[in-house]
C-alpha cells in the first residue's frame, strides 16, 4: 500500500523567506512522486514530479524538491516566497500510474 | 485548447436525488479519473478509466457509477445522493505512459447534498 503524509496543514512564511513544505511517503516499490498546487476555486496544477531520473527536481515558479530515499521524503522548497505562492499544496505518490494517492494538503500563507 | 472541462460548476441536491457529473478532455488522453476532495482529507480516487472501454474502482467507489462514453468523455453518476457525498469533485486526465504520466485536472464541481 502507498501513502503520503504532509506534516503541517498550515504553514505561514514572510514574503522573501524560505518556503519548506514537508512530504513523507510510504511505498513498497520505487515510487513516483508529485507536487501539485491548487489556487482558490481551481483545479490542481502540476508543480514538479520525480520519476527516478534525478533526485533534485526543479519545477515551475522557482520550486524544487529533493527525493531522499533514506528518509522516504520529498520535501518542497522555494528560496524566496512571493505573495502569489499563497495556495494549497498537495504531495502525491503512485507506482503503477493508475492509482494516485494524495496527501491531505498544506495551506501556505505568505505574510507581506 | 480547453483542457479538462467539467459541468456543472455547482449543484445542490436533495437526499435521494440522482445526477450525473460530466467531464470532457480535448488532449487526446487515454486515461481519465474522478476524485473527490474533502476538507482535511486531500483527494481520494473514486473511479478511473485507464483507456476507452475500461473502468476500475478507486479508493472510495461506493455510491457512484461511471461511464467512459468515448475517449473524450468520462461521466460520474450518483444514483441516490446522500449528505456524505457533499464534496468537491475533480475530473483528471493523463496521457498513457505508466507512472511518469502527469494528470491534468478540471476546475471541479461543487456538490451540496441536503
Amino acid at each position: 500500500a502507498q501513502s503520503v503524509t504532509q506534516l503541517g496543514s498550515h504553514v505561514s512564511v514572510s514574503e522573501g523567506a524560505l518556503v519548506l513544505l514537508r512530504c513523507n511517503y510510504s511505498s513498497s516499490v520505487p515510487p513516483y512522486l508529485f507536487w501539485y498546487v491548487q489556487y482558490p476555486n481551481q483545479g490542481l496544477q502540476l508543480l514538479l514530479k520525480y520519476t527516478s531520473a534525478a533526485t533534485l527536481v526543479k519545477g515551475i515558479n522557482g520550486f524544487e524538491a529533493e527525493f531522499k530515499k533514506s528518509e522516504t521524503s520529498f520535501h518542497l522548497t522555494k528560496p524566496s516566497a512571493h505573495m502569489s505562492d499563497a495556495a494549497e499544496y498537495f504531495c502525491a505518490v503512485t507506482d503503477t500510474g493508475n492509482q494516485f494517492y494524495f496527501g491531505t494538503g498544506t495551506s501556505l500563507t505568505v505574510i507581506p | 485548447n480547453a483542457g479538462v472541462t467539467q459541468t456543472p460548476k455547482f449543484q445542490v441536491l436533495k437526499t435521494g436525488q440522482s445526477m450525473t457529473l460530466q467531464c470532457a478532455q480535448d488532449m487526446n488522453h487515454n486515461s481519465m479519473y474522478w476524485y473527490r476532495q474533502d476538507p482535511g482529507m486531500g483527494l481520494r480516487l473514486i473511479y478511473y478509466s485507464a483507456s476507452e472501454g475500461t473502468t476500475d474502482k478507486g479508493e472510495v467507489p461506493n455510491g457512484y457509477n461511471v461511464s467512459r462514453l468515448n475517449k473524450r468523455e468520462f461521466s460520474l453518476r450518483l444514483e441516490s445522493a446522500a449528505p456524505s457525498q457533499t464534496s468537491v469533485y475533480f475530473c483528471a486526465s493523463s496521457e498513457v505512459g505508466g507512472p511518469r504520466k502527469t494528470q491534468y485536472f478540471g476546475p471541479g464541481t461543487r456538490l451540496l447534498v441536503l
